[in-house]
Formats: structure tokens, C-alpha cells, sequence
């Protein structure tokens, strides 16, 4: 079946500027994270959704990021007043349940300019 | 809190031989998991092994096999018959229940370069 699937793959923007990246999880996922990476690391967990409902919020850096998941399947990281520190690569994730193997997209590159 | 140690920035092996990438982690919960992840320059993260705290048997897929080593907190991942595919960034990454219930803590990662 389908993976994981994130647009854009790539989005360049100006400082001050809004994004909104988009995550289609697997069918029947109910679990979906979000993850940011930077250059030569390793993903930090930014935000974690059980169904619609933000199970951990613990990993947004500031009130800048929010991100919402309406119906319990798509998800929808939105980013306020970008700054050049944002750059990176922003990694969706989805799991069946809580605590299953998280399968991951191919990720956004977000570069901020 | 959870953390996750990889101490070899990079690592190369010849095509068909044997390679071990190392891995520690920390953790004060008892019932966690622990996961090898691979990442082409493509950038997808991909599942290539996974082992429950409460299994004593290494878990092992195909060429992949683990060591794990519960009370020293140690999860290494041994690789055979290295193939040129196997080129990628590893990261080793903890999933440790309680307040960090569903989030991964990923190490540092390990580029491994396999050579023809």
C-alpha cells in the first residue's frame, strides 16, 4: 500500500514569511509525529497525535509551530514568522497505534531565506 | 529523560564483509523499544530493525542482527555481507514509554560508507 507521503518536498521562503507543510499518514494509522532535522543530525520529535488530539506537544521550539490533524489523518505543520533557523528538514511519521513502529516519509525541505 | 549515544561519526567496510555500528542509550523505564533506522541520501528513514526490552532474544532480519545488552544499555546492530545498498546515514532510536510515551529519541547517527 501507500507510505507516508509529505508535499512539498521542498518549499523556499523569506524570514517573516508563513509555510504550511502537509502529512498524509498510511491508511489506518491512528498515531502521527512530526519531526524536525537539521543538517548532519539526527530528528528531534517536535509534536505527536493520538487521532485528532495532540497526545504531546513537548518538542515545538516556540508558539511559532502549531500544528492540527482536523479529521484524524492528514496533518498539517504550519509555521509562523519563519526565521532562518528554521531551515531544515521537517520528517512525518505514522503508526498504527501508540507505540508501534513509526514508518516515516520522505520528509519537507524547508529552506528559509 | 531519554537519551541515545552513537559514538562513531563514520564507519566504511568493504562489500561482503562484516561491520557493527555502536549504540547506547539511557533510560529509567523498563518496558521500551529500541529501533535501527536507515537514511539514504534520498532522505527517506527506513525501518531496518526493531527489538522489545522485554525480549531476551536478538532480534534479526536477513543480513541485520542485533546485540542487545539490557543491564549495560547497549544496542549495536551487525551488518553481513555488506552491500553497496547498505551505504546510508544509521540512527539508533528509543522509544521509552512513560512521559515520553510514543516519541522517538534518535542518536547522533553513523554514516556508513560501504566500499566495492
Amino acid at each position: 500500500g501507500a507510505g507516508v507521503s509529505q508535499t512539498p518536498s521542498n518549499k523556499v521562503t523569506e524570514k517573516g514569511k508563513y509555510v504550511e507543510l502537509r502529512c498524509d499518514p498510511i491508511s489506518g494509522h491512528t498515531a502521527l509525529y512530526w519531526y524536525r532535522q537539521s543538517l548532519g543530525q539526527g530528528p528531534e520529535f517536535l509534536i505527536y497525535f493520538q487521532g485528532t488530539g495532540a497526545a504531546d506537544d513537548s518538542g515545538l521550539p516556540n508558539d511559532r509551530f502549531f500544528a492540527v490533524r482536523p479529521e484524524g489523518s492528514v496533518s498539517t505543520l504550519k509555521i509562523q514568522r519563519t526565521e532562518r533557523g528554521d531551515s531544515a528538514v521537517y520528517l512525518c511519521a505514522s503508526s498504527l497505534q501508540d507505540r508501534e513502529t513509526q514508518y516515516f516519509g520522505p520528509g519537507t525541505r524547508l529552506l528559509v531565506l | 529523560a531519554q537519551t541515545v549515544t552513537q559514538s562513531q561519526p563514520e564507519m566504511s567496510v568493504q562489500e561482503a564483509e562484516t561491520v557493527t555500528l555502536s549504540c547506547t542509550y539511557d533510560t529509567s523505564e523498563n518496558n521500551y523499544y529500541l529501533f535501527w533506522y536507515k537514511q539514504p541520501p534520498s532522505r527517506q528513514m527506513i525501518l531496518v530493525i526493531r527489538q522489545e526490552a522485554y525480549k531476551q532474544q536478538n532480534a534479526t532480519e536477513n543480513r541485520f542482527s542485533v546485540n542487545f545488552q539490557k543491564a549495560a544499555k547497549s544496542f549495536s546492530l551487525k551488518i553481513s555481507d555488506s552491500q553497496l545498498g547498505d551505504t546510508a546515514m544509521y540512527f539508533c532510536a528509543l522509544n521509552a514509554g512513560g512521559t515520553s510515551y510514543g516519541k522517538l529519541t534518535f542518536g547522533q547517527g553513523t554514516i556508513l560508507t560501504v566500499h566495492p
